[in-house]
C-alpha cells in the first residue's frame, strides 16, 4: 500500500515556466515532508522540507505548500530551468529519523 | 565537510551469491538508513541504525541486514542474491538528534544479479 502518492509522472515545461508537482498521503502521524531531487547516476538531493505546523516554506526558486486538512502538499518550482530537469521525490515521515516513505517520482524535462 | 559515502560503486554478482555494501556517514551523524531503487518499486526503506542498533526495519526477507559499528559506519548484507535484488542501494545519514530529521544520502550502489 503506498502511503504517499505523486502527480504527475512526467511533466515538460518551458525554461522560465512553473512545474508543480503534487502528493497525498494517508497517515495523519507524518510529521516531516521532503522533497528530493535526483539527477540520473546520483543519489537524491534533499532540496526542501516542511513541517505541518506551517502552510509554506519558500527556499530561493523551490516552494512547498502544505495543507494538512487535505493531506496534501505540492513543490512549486519558479521560473524553470534546463538545469532542474531531474527526477522530483515527495517523501513523509513520522516519529524517527529514518524510514522515509517516497511517492514515485516525477521525471521534470525543462525545455530550453 | 565531507558527504555520505559508499563503496563499491558498482557490483556484479550472480544469483545465489552474498555480498556486503558499506556506508560511511557525514562525520557527526550518528542515524545510518538504507533504501533500495528500483524503476519498478520506486524507493524502498530497508532499515535504520542509530547508536549501533537497529530501530526501524522496512519490508524485506530475512536475507537483508545490516549492522552499524561504533563510528557509525554501517554495512548491509544480501544473502542468496535473487535477479530481484538488483537494484540501486542507497545509504542516508542523519544528525540523530530528536528534532532534526534531515536525510542526506550516498551515491548509491549499483547492484547487478545475473
Amino acid at each position: 500500500q503506498q502511503q504517499v502518492k505523486q502527480s504527475p509522472q512526467s511533466l515538460i515545461v518551458q525554461k522560465g515556466g512553473i512545474s508543480i508537482i503534487n502528493c497525498a498521503y494517508e497517515n495523519t502521524a507524518f510529521d516531516y515532508f521532503p522533497w528530493y531531487q535526483q539527477f540520473p547516476g546520483k543519489g537524491p538531493a534533499l532540496l526542501i522540507a516542511i513541517r505541518p505546523d506551517v502552510s509554506e516554506k519558500k527556499e530561493g526558486r523551490f516552494t512547498i505548500s502544505f495543507n494538512k486538512s487535505a493531506k496534501q502538499f505540492s513543490l512549486h518550482i519558479m521560473d524553470s530551468q534546463p538545469g532542474d530537469s531531474a527526477t522530483y521525490f515527495c517523501a513523509a515521515s513520522k516519529d524517527s529519523w529514518g524510514k522515509l516513505q517516497f511517492g514515485a517520482g516525477t521525471q521534470v524535462v525543462v525545455t530550453p | 565537510k565531507a558527504g555520505v559515502t559508499q563503496t563499491p560503486r558498482y557490483l556484479i554478482k550472480t544469483r545465489g551469491q552474498q555480498v556486503t555494501l558499506s556506508c560511511s556517514p557525514i562525520s557527526g551523524h550518528r542515524s545510518v538508513s538504507w533504501y533500495q531503487q528500483t524503476p519498478g518499486q520506486g524507493l524502498q526503506f530497508l532499515f535504520e541504525y542509530f547508536s549501533e542498533t537497529q530501530r526501524n526495519k522496512g519490508n524485506f526477507p530475512g536475507r537483508f541486514s545490516g549492522r552499524q559499528f561504533s563510528n557509525s559506519r554501517s554495512e548491509m548484507n544480501v544473502s542468496t542474491l535473487e535477479l530481484g535484488d538488483s537494484a540501486l542501494y542507497l545509504c542516508a545519514s542523519s544528525l540523530g538528534r530528536t528534532g532534526t530529521y534531515e536525510q542526506y544520502f550516498g551515491p548509491g550502489t549499483r547492484l547487478t544479479v545475473t
